[in-house]
This record gives C-alpha cells, structure tokens and sequence, in this order.
C-alpha cells in the first residue's frame, strides 16, 4: 500500500512565524504536490515536484515555497505566516501507471495562524 | 492556466442514480480524475478518463468527451455512505500538473 505521511495534523502558529510542513512518501515516486483545502474552493495547487530539486509552481504559489532535496521528502515553507494561509494542507503523490492521474493523499495538516 | 466547473450540490435519493457533471479548460489536457472526500477524510480516487467514452467501476462510471472538454461521475444505486463530496480534477499544463474543481456535495436520502 501506498503510505504518505504528513508530519503534523494540527498546527497553531502565530503571524509572521515560519512553518514547515512535511510530507514523506515511503515508495519511490517522482510527482509530489502540496495543495490546500478551503471550504468552497475545493483543492487548489501550491506547489508540485516531478524530481529531486526540481519545482514548479502551481496556481497560488505566493506566500509559500517548497524544498525536495530527497526522492521521499517534500516540504511545503510558510516563510512569514498571514492569517490567510489558515487552512487545510495536503500533500499528495502520484501512483501508478504512468498517466493515470492517481493521486494518494496524506491525512492533511490543519494550520491556524493567530 | 487550468478551470474546472462542477455543481457545488446536488442532492438525491437512496437506490436511483445520480450524475455529476465537470467542464474543463486544461492547456496540454491528458486527461480527467474523479475523487471523493468524505467529511474529515482525504480526497480518494475513483476513476481517471484519458480517452472518449465511459469507464465503469463497480457501481460508478465515469465518462469523458475530449471535444466537448466535458466529463461526468454516474453512481448507481445509490447508498447513505456514498453522501461525500465529489471531485473532478483535470491533468494537463505539462508535468503532469493536476488541477481540482471546487467539489460537488452529494447527499444522499432516504
């Protein structure tokens, strides 16, 4: 089975504060993505990876950025946090054949920025 | 850039068949993604479309038209657990970037 590990479920952080979060895949594949949940806004893309140090950006990358410096490990950065970016984060890995779009999700990481 | 546009509810009773509908603007379009959420879970993957035509799974089928960039989730015989929110999330815009729609909210009645 496919495990992806998300290493807080809950976070309280306050305004300004840095914040990492990480997501640890413990199979050997190269697309990670890191979206975030709202309600009514369904997931929206920050960030993705198709392999070691190599990022792209997704559709509302400002105010974050990401970190793959191993296959397995991909971090999401809040460099100063805003009340804004409370939200749901998850991270998610592509599996299986190549080109079917499936996506295996960890269990979300919801950060609350006082 | 990437859109996806589906209902944000729809509602339904136990046993018939509902049908949940997606457009798409995706750039470099490979293909379309179902998942379902329930409350408090992670989004789970259903089925994914990379050609015309219907796709089926058990009680659920999917159904994609390139030409009309147009898609949609069939349950059948529906059941009370089946009430979630539903996804379509297109892939597409070049290294396999996958891009969600806002959701659909099913509830299912007796």
């Amino acid at each position: 089975d496919v495990k992806v590990t998300q290493s807080s479920r809950y976070l309280v952080k306050r305004t300004g504060e840095k914040v990492f979060l990480e997501c640890v895949q413990d199979m050997d594949h190269e697309n990670m993505f890191w979206y975030r949940q709202d309600p009514g806004l369904g997931l929206r893309l920050i960030y993705f990876s198709y392999d070691v140090k190599m990022k792209e950006k997704g559709d509302i990358p400002e105010g974050y950025s990401v970190s793959r410096e191993k296959k397995e490990r991909f971090s999401l950065i809040l460099e100063s946090a805003s009340t804004n970016q409370t939200s749901m984060y998850l991270c998610a890995i592509m599996s299986g054949v190549y080109g079917t779009g499936e996506l295996f999700f960890g269990e979300g990481s919801r950060l609350t920025v006082l | 850039g990437q859109s996806l546009e589906q209902p944000s509810e729809v509602t339904a009773v136990e046993g018939a068949i509902v049908q949940i509908n997606c457009t798409y603007q995706t750039s470099g379009f490979y293909g379309l993604s179902w998942y379902q959420q329930h409350d408090g879970g992670a989004p789970t993957f259903l089925s994914y479309n990379a050609l015309d035509g219907l796709e089926e799974t058990g009680r659920f089928s999917s159904f994609l038209s390139r030409s009309d960039s147009y898609g949609y989730l069939l349950l059948q015989e529906l059941q009370m657990k089946d009430s979630a929110s539903y996804f379509c999330a297109s892939m597409g815009g070049g290294y396999q970037k996958v891009t969600f729609g806002t959701g659909t909210k099913l509830q299912v009645i007796p």
